[in-house]
């Protein structure tokens, strides 16, 4: 079955240091990964994607991921955390199931808290 | 920047009536838009992508007849939810890709719409 993981529901990061959000999946063949960011005043907003290709993906307000094909992972990144970073962080995969048609599936999402 | 807005806000219907969302792209033009539902505990689904002026496609597991989309034009999506039931109660949230010449996968999101349905 496919399936997202977002194993962490809170992460805690003081500004200025770095921080990562953890994405693992499980999908037949290859996926399309995606992060979207949801702030409390300003609804959902999508920070990047990974179709093919560099493995390094650059998105919004100072974001990566990698794709990491033989861990499954593609984890959110950013150097320095900013205290308007704090919202709700979704992983997205999307692939073709072994039943037919597309299934996007979304993380339980990972709340983050960067304090000043 | 691109805006997304929907309407309406909140709608509160009773359990049996359809009620229609619209999602409409202020500024820009969108072939595709975007249905999405947002489950109390904060987890999201997709639920179709409309394409302007062709049927929506629907993900695998969301039902067709229950959620009718409609794309008329490059700027407005409709999601109606027929005959609806207290289990429908949710967040629909709309986004919309803008058509520019640009090849980005760039989303706009709508505000959301609540629905709660008694």
């Amino acid at each position: 079955a496919q399936s997202v993981a977002q194993p962490e529901d809170q992460v805690n990061v003081a500004e200025g240091n770095p921080l990562t959000v953890k994405c693992t999946y499980s999908v037949s063949g290859n996926p399309y990964l995606f992060w979207y960011v949801q702030y409390p005043n300003r609804g959902l907003q999508f920070l990047l994607k990974y179709i093919t290709g560099d493995n390094l993906v650059k998105g919004s307000y100072g974001f990566e991921a990698e794709f990491n094909k033989s861990q499954t992972s593609f984890h959110l990144k950013k150097p320095s955390a900013l205290v308007s970073d704090s919202a709700l962080y979704f992983c997205a995969v999307r692939a073709a199931p072994n039943t037919g048609g597309f299934k996007t599936i979304f993380g339980a999402g990972t709340r983050l808290f960067v304090k000043a | 920047g691109a805006v997304v807005s929907q309407h309406p806000s909140w709608v509160i219907c009773k359990s049996g009536t359809s009620v229609k969302i619209e999602c409409r792209s202020l500024d820009f033009q969108a072939t595709t838009m975007f249905w999405y539902r947002q489950f109390p505990k904060q987890s999201l689904m997709l639920m179709a992508t409309s394409n302007e002026g062709s049927k929506a496609t629907y993900e695998q597991g969301v039902e067709k007849d229950k959620f009718l989309i409609n794309h008329a034009s490059l700027t407005l999506s409709t999601l109606t939810v027929t005959s609806a039931h207290p289990e429908d109660s949710s967040f629909y949230i709309c986004s919309a890709r803008d058509q520019g010449p640009s090849s980005s996968y760039e989303q706009y999101f709508g505000p959301g719409t609540r629905l709660t349905v008694t």
